[in-house]
């Protein structure tokens, strides 16, 4: 079983629509992060949360919002969602000690 | 906040080629980290390098951290059609507190094509 799962794997939606992506983890880590991809612009980091009680914004926050509901489950919410918000959404997590992240294997969103 | 540069964007080799690519830092980094992102999935780390001047394999990759902790590289010998796929560089900055810890910034990626 994989140690990072994200649902769904793809999804598409209409603009307006909230929607939600789901990340959880078996590997017992403390950190966990969402990621967005898009072509040539590499990995840009939305939110990121070093444990439970503690989020933060990254670099691309506007239009987004996080839940860590458990250390295994971190979740990512679109509250309106809008074209320019198509893209791959990677999870990923690291271990405190560890600045090695390991990623889930991503949503694939349209929003039409 | 830190930016990096990662050339070249793709490339197109034949099978055996060896390959090279960089990224470049406006800042210092104290950690560098090589991934590699196969078709529908997400990235694996490849190489992590610590120290500048440290120079890493694994197989047939090689990573080095540069002198002046800006800059980076990774060469593939014997290029295979499995190498196929984006390659990112990822820089980790830790500030006087320590609380940037974790959080990495990604290189564009340079995709890799390999013809057999």
């Amino acid at each position: 079983d994989a140690d990072v799962t994200q649902t769904p794997r793809n999804r598409i939606t209409k603009t307006g629509k909230r929607i939600m992506l789901e990340c959880s983890q078996t590997k017992g880590h403390d950190r966990m992060y969402w990621y967005r991809q898009d072509p040539g612009l590499g990995l840009r980091l939305i939110y990121y949360s070093f444990d439970v009680k503690d989020i933060n914004k990254g670099e691309i926050s506007d239009g987004y919002s996080v839940s860590r509901q458990a250390q295994a489950k971190f979740s990512l919410s679109l509250e309106s969602a809008i074209p320019n918000q198509t893209a791959l959404y990677f999870c990923a997590t690291s271990d405190y000690f560890q600045e090695t992240q390991y990623f889930g294997p991503g949503t694939r969103l349209l929003v039409l | 906040g830190q930016q990096l540069n990662q050339s070249p964007q793709s490339m197109f080799i034949q099978e055996g080629e060896d390959v090279s690519m960089n990224c470049t830092s406006s800042s210092i980094f104290n950690t560098w980290l090589w991934y590699k992102q196969d078709p529908g999935e997400g990235p694996v780390l490849l190489i992590a390098l610590y120290k500048a001047g440290e120079l890493t394999s694994n197989g047939r990759l090689t990573a080095q951290f540069g002198i002046t902790r800006k800059d980076s590289f990774l060469n593939i010998s014997a290029s295979i059609p499995s190498d196929v796929g984006i390659y990112f560089c990822a820089g980790q900055f830790l500030n006087a507190g320590g609380t940037s810890y974790g959080k990495l910034t990604f290189g564009q990626g340079t995709i890799l094509t390999v013809h057999p």
